[in-house]
């Protein structure tokens, strides 16, 4: 079945404007993750979705994030009046669960870049 | 809290030689420990997991690691590296809430001919 998707693949935006990047998980996962990752960091949490709860938005670096997720499915993160140490490759995960041992399935990718 | 330490964010072995990379972490309470492969210019894909059955866990392409609840480690080995298993090496904790993991920074591996 298909994997984890992502779009765009590559986002080049200017400093000032607002992006929303993709995500479609796999069909029947009701767990999905945002991450970013910096150039020689590690992957940083930013967001949780579990089925219909509210999500936990405990990672998200300042009020500029947000996300959502419709109909439990389909993911949306938006990032709003970029700064250019926001770019970075922003990767969504999903899982079948939201137990902690589920193996998380992760997209390729959105490599955003503000100039 | 959780938190997860892997040392060396560069390591550089011989085909044919060990892989050894360093992953300790720290929970409050019994981990969930994965750790994770990005290949170059791939997506990251589970190499293997450890969750609370045999300490000695086996992943794909011959790699294997073992929990040690008393160093706080869970390394991971392959007998004999291979050109192919170049490319970034994830450590990751999590909790039996699944609300979130902890990531390490990575090693880059690369593999000398």
């Amino acid at each position: 079945g298909a994997g984890v998707s992502q779009s765009p693949s590559n986002k080049v935006t200017e400093k000032g404007k607002d992006v929303e990047l993709r995500c479609d998980p796999i069909s029947g996962h009701t767990a999905l993750y945002w991450y970013r990752q910096s150039l020689g960091q590690g992957l940083e949490f930013l967001i949780y979705f579990q089925g219909n709860s509210a999500p936990d938005k405990s990672g998200l670096p300042s009020d500029r994030f947000s996300a959502e997720r419709t109909g439990g499915s389909v993911s949306t993160l938006t990032i709003q009046r970029t700064q250019q140490e926001d770019s970075a490759v922003y990767l969504c995960a999903s899982s079948l669960g939201a137990l902690g041992q589920e193996t998380q399935y992760f997209g390729p990718g959105t490599r955003l870049l503000v100039l | 809290a959780q938190s997860v330490t892997q040392l060396g964010s560069h390591v550089s072995v011989s085909e044919g030689a060990l892989v050894l990379l360093r992953c300790n972490y720290s929970s409050s309470v019994p981990p969930y420990l994965f750790w994770y492969v990005q290949y170059p210019n791939q997506g990251l894909q589970l190499l293997l997991k450890y969750t609370s059955a045999a300490t000695l866990v086996k992943g794909i392409n011959g790699f294997e690691a073992e929990f040690k609840k008393s160093e706080t480690s869970f390394h991971l080995t392959k007998p004999s590296a291979h050109m192919s298993d170049a490319a970034e090496y994830f450590c990751a904790v999590s909790d039996n809430t699944g609300n979130q993991f902890y990531f390490g920074t990575g090693t880059s591996l690369t593999v000398i001919p």
